[in-house]
């Protein structure tokens, strides 16, 4: 069975960078895009980008470009969220997510399997 | 501000159906990107609920449906129970942002 566990909380100092894994298990790792999705406290979920594991291409949210970096190790089929530069305003929890369709059908927009989530808190 | 609207909250009694909008414009919904519908229980990570505007994924009641028209899309929960007690999120693509967007959710409650 498709499974994606995430790496623990974290409490991270303004400034500072956070790296959140994502291994994933049940399926072929290089075969579907991996997204990642954050959600601050009490509210609504925001899109953070993608990467491919099979190429390394990624793409980012205008909102986090130059701040965050998406990589993947695919011999322990696991993905990275790194977010650097932390503000008050990252305190969130991050969730991996694996779109429903593989890469080879081009389409990657709707995600049927989530990450537990990883909650980073930034706080002095 | 999220690009996609829907309304904060949403209610209804035991039994009855309710509807959640999640509204668009040209650059997303209106120009014909496919809209996805999540469920988050508290504390949980979302579930995909309805993937290409009103497909069901295998498991989810037929009590839930989506639709599309224009710039707009809807989710319909008929028969409400206690359990569908959640936040529900709508999901598209936007093609000015070359981003995929959500709505700002909804909190539905069972009275």
């Amino acid at each position: 069975q498709v499974q994606l566990v995430q790496s623990g909380a974290e409490v991270k100092k303004p400034g500072a960078s956070v790296k959140v894994s994502c291994k994933a298990s049940g399926y072929t790792f290089t075969g579907y895009y991996m997204h990642w999705v954050r959600q601050a406290p009490g509210q609504g979920l925001e899109w953070m980008g993608w990467i491919n594991p099979n190429s390394g291409g990624t793409n980012y949210a205008q909102k986090f470009q130059g701040r965050v970096t998406m990589t993947r190790d695919t011999s322990i089929s696991t993905a990275y969220m790194e977010l650097s530069r932390l503000r008050s305003d990252d305190t969130a929890v991050y969730y991996c997510a694996r779109p429903r369709r593989p890469i080879l059908t081009g389409y990657h927009r709707d995600f049927d399997y989530w990450g537990q989530g990883t909650l980073v808190t930034v706080s002095s | 501000q999220s690009v996609l609207t829907q309304p904060p909250s949403v209610s209804g009694a035991p039994g009855q159906r309710v509807t959640i909008s999640c509204t668009g414009s040209s650059s997303n919904i209106g120009a014909g990107y496919d809209v996805h519908w999540y469920q988050q229980l508290p504390g949980t990570a979302p579930k995909l609920l309805i993937y290409g505007n009103s497909n069901r994924p295998s498991g989810v009641p037929d009590r839930f449906s989506g639709s599309k028209s224009g710039t707009s899309a809807s989710l319909a929960i008929t028969g409400l129970q206690a359990e569908d007690e959640a936040d529900y999120y709508c999901q598209s693509y936007d093609s000015s942002l070359s981003e995929g967007v959500f709505g700002g959710g909804t909190k539905l409650t069972v009275l």
